[in-house]
């Protein structure tokens, strides 16, 4: 079974740009979190999907939304990057809201010039 | 808010060896999980032991096993028998029971040496 897959896996883009990112869970998992982690921290929450319903959301500007979509599927999109921006974006995805096992991909590194 | 803290930027172990990575973290919840994942270069966050707050017996899996005292909030991993493939960022991560979001550290960097 194929595992949480995340596209693009790198992308160059620039300053005021506008980028989406994908993530595609693991088959029945109808949970998707975004994290972003920054070079040399640790990931921080961004978004939580459930059921197409976004049920959480981190402390992130208003130029970051999500969606999720009726295949679970999901997109990260950012408006007006900045170069503080640049960072690996990773998705996870449970059965559950929640309660069960989160996998992650293996990510997006955005870099902002 | 919940709030994790590892205190050791990097560690070096030997090969064989054993190494204990820290790990505390704050919160007035009684009902929770902690996790450590590993984080090799390939990027992939894989989860290596999950711990219930409830459950007083320390969780084991393989060579990694945990020591969680819960009254003074401190969650470590032990690596035993230390491998090549075991060179990793560590991460230690908190979740509240009933939540979704994992509240992570800063990481550890375990270099094993050959």
């Amino acid at each position: 079974d194929a595992g949480v897959t995340q596209s693009p896996t790198h992308l160059i883009k620039t300053r005021g740009q506008h980028v989406t990112l994908r993530c595609s869970p693991i088959s029945g998992h109808k949970s998707v979190s975004w994290y972003q982690q920054v070079l040399g921290q640790g990931p921080q929450f961004i978004f939580q999907y459930y059921e197409k319903e976004e049920r959480g959301r981190g402390n992130f500007p208003d130029r970051f939304s999500a969606r999720q979509f009726p295949n679970y599927s999901s997109e990260l999109n950012v408006n007006a990057l900045l170069l503080g921006d640049s960072a690996l974006y990773l998705c996870a995805s449970s059965l559950a809201g929640g309660r069960t096992e989160a996998f992650f991909g293996q990510g997006t590194r955005l870099t902002v010039v | 808010a919940q709030t994790v803290t590892q205190s050791q930027p990097e560690m070096s172990v030997q090969e064989a060896e054993t190494v204990t990575l820290s790990c505390t973290y704050d919160t007035s919840e009684s009902d929770y999980y902690l996790f450590w994942y590993k984080q090799p270069p390939s990027r992939q966050m894989i989860l290596v032991i999950r711990q219930e707050a409830y459950k007083q017996q320390n969780a084991t899996e393989n060579r990694f096993s945990v020591n969680f005292q819960k009254a003074a909030k401190s969650f470590s991993l032990k690596i035993s028998d230390s491998q090549l493939g075991d060179a990793a960022m560590y991460f230690c991560a908190y979740r509240m029971t009933n939540d979704y979001k994992l509240s992570f550290g800063a990481g550890t960097t375990v270099t094993v040496r050959a």
